[in-house]
């Protein structure tokens, strides 16, 4: 069956640290892989997203993702964090054989220590 | 351009009550779905709409129908609510490409006593 781990339930990082929250899917086939960024009392707003191609993709607010398809993985990463990234994050996968249905991983919080 | 919007943001319902949640989106979306997320799972897909006058059953159907009479409303019944509902609720819509983003409205959340 298709599914998403997101190991952490939640990462404490001082703030202009380094960060990398980790993912890892189960799919059948070639999956197609996102991430998605909720702040408090806010709706989800895609980060990045990745198909084809390069396995480094670049997003919005200075985050990147690398698909490892070997490690079943597309983990999330940002050199140097900011008080403005604390927020859950999820990661989903595309389960296309399913009417394009996402497959979401539970969620990782973000703290930020100042 | 609005976006997706979702009303009410709030809502407190007694067991067996029955309501509405509204969700409209004017970016001419053809894919429109409803998610509950609860703490600790996620986001899991209600029921979702690949055009208007077309819906189907996502992961957790039970207690909620939807209509999808225009392309632009597509909104959630709680036929009578149960503390199980406790949620909150989001509406996302996308065009129908398999890899284009999904927009989310703000949610809506929602108690049942």
């Amino acid at each position: 069956a298709q599914s998403v781990t997101q190991p952490d339930i939640h990462i404490t990082v001082s703030e202009g640290a380094s960060l990398e929250l980790r993912c890892n899917y189960s799919y059948g086939a070639t999956p197609y892989l996102f991430w998605y960024v909720q702040s408090p009392g806010q709706g989800l707003q895609l980060l990045l997203k990745y198909f084809s191609g390069d396995t480094l993709v670049q997003g919005i607010k200075g985050f990147e993702a690398e698909f490892k398809r070997s490690q079943s993985s597309f983990n999330l990463r940002k050199p140097s964090v900011h008080w403005s990234d604390a927020a859950e994050y999820f990661c989903a996968v595309g389960a296309f054989d399913s009417n394009y249905q996402l497959i979401w991983g539970a969620g990782t919080k973000l703290i930020i220590k100042p | 351009n609005a976006g997706v919007t979702q009303t009410p943001k709030f809502q407190v319902l007694k067991t067996g009550q029955s309501m509405t949640l509204q969700c409209a989106q004017d970016m001419n979306h053809e894919y429109m779905s409803w998610y509950r997320q609860d703490p600790g799972m996620g986001l899991r897909l209600i029921h979702y709409s690949v055009g208007a006058g077309i819906t189907d059953q996502g992961e957790v159907p039970n207690g909620y129908n939807v209509s999808r009479s225009t392309t632009e409303d597509f909104p959630l019944r709680l036929l009578s609510a149960a503390p199980s509902q406790t949620s909150v609720y989001f509406c996302a819509s996308r065009r129908e490409g398999n890899t284009d983003t999904q927009y989310f409205g703000p949610g809506t959340r929602l108690t049942v006593l």
